[in-house]
């Protein structure tokens, strides 16, 4: 069953925070993170595994609470490079993931 | 560059036509996908493998084949073309261990419309 993400889309001006949550019926054991821009491949941001672990690439981190069988994504004083399409894939242990419908993220200068 | 490859990157074809989308990689990778985005929406995945002569389905896979000769190639065939498999797919891979604890590396898709 896919995850859930909100919000659907985000607005922002250069400098300004942003919070991506991933919300999941089932038991989890991985979050993935990509990015996609407009047209193009989505590309690897970074994984969580079971364990509460925080993340970060650039200005951007992550944490995974397995209780809750959530993950947010916290983008810290975005660029405009951090433009594109979020997604989070769950994994439950086996060979696939699961994807969300993304979150639309666009930054203003 | 070291990557995932697919071919060809965008076709247009006819009800009941049939096609072969290509997809190689030269990172050595056990484990590959394939995975249709429809506009606005997440990926789904179609078919996986994970090592040659090893396949199966995933949550979509009506009306598409898969094979699994080399560790390199994981071509997907589409019989019978339907405008309901009009999509941008998109073929990755990933290193073993046999979970989902490795990032996928995507190709850059091919934008297939039916008409």
């Amino acid at each position: 069953q896919q995850p859930v993400q909100s919000p659907q889309a985000v607005i922002l001006r250069e400098g300004e925070d942003a919070v991506i949550n991933c919300s999941s019926s089932k038991a989890l054991y991985s979050v993935h993170w990509y990015r996609q821009k407009h047209g193009e491949a989505p590309v690897f941001l970074m994984i969580l595994l079971k364990g509460g672990e925080q993340k970060g690439h650039e200005k951007i981190s992550a944490s995974f609470n397995e209780k809750k069988q959530q993950s947010s994504l916290y983008l810290t004083a975005s660029q405009l490079s951090y433009s594109g399409t979020y997604f989070c894939g769950t994994g439950g242990g086996d060979y696939k993931l699961s994807f969300g419908a993304g979150t639309t993220v666009t930054v203003r200068a | 560059n070291a990557g995932v490859t697919q071919t060809p990157k965008f076709r247009i074809l006819k009800i009941g036509q049939s096609m072969t989308l290509q997809c190689t990689q030269d990172m050595n990778h056990n484990y590959m996908y394939w995975y249709r985005q429809d506009p606005g929406m997440g990926l789904k995945l179609i078919y996986y493998s994970v090592g040659a002569g090893i396949t199966d389905k995933g949550e979509v896979p009506n009306g598409y084949n898969v094979s699994r000769s080399t560790t390199e190639d994981f071509p997907l065939r589409l019989e019978l073309a339907a405008p309901s498999q009009t999509s941008v797919y998109f073929c990755a891979s990933s290193h073993s261990p046999g979970e989902s604890n490795q990032p996928q590396h995507f190709g850059d898709g091919t934008r297939l419309s039916i008409l």
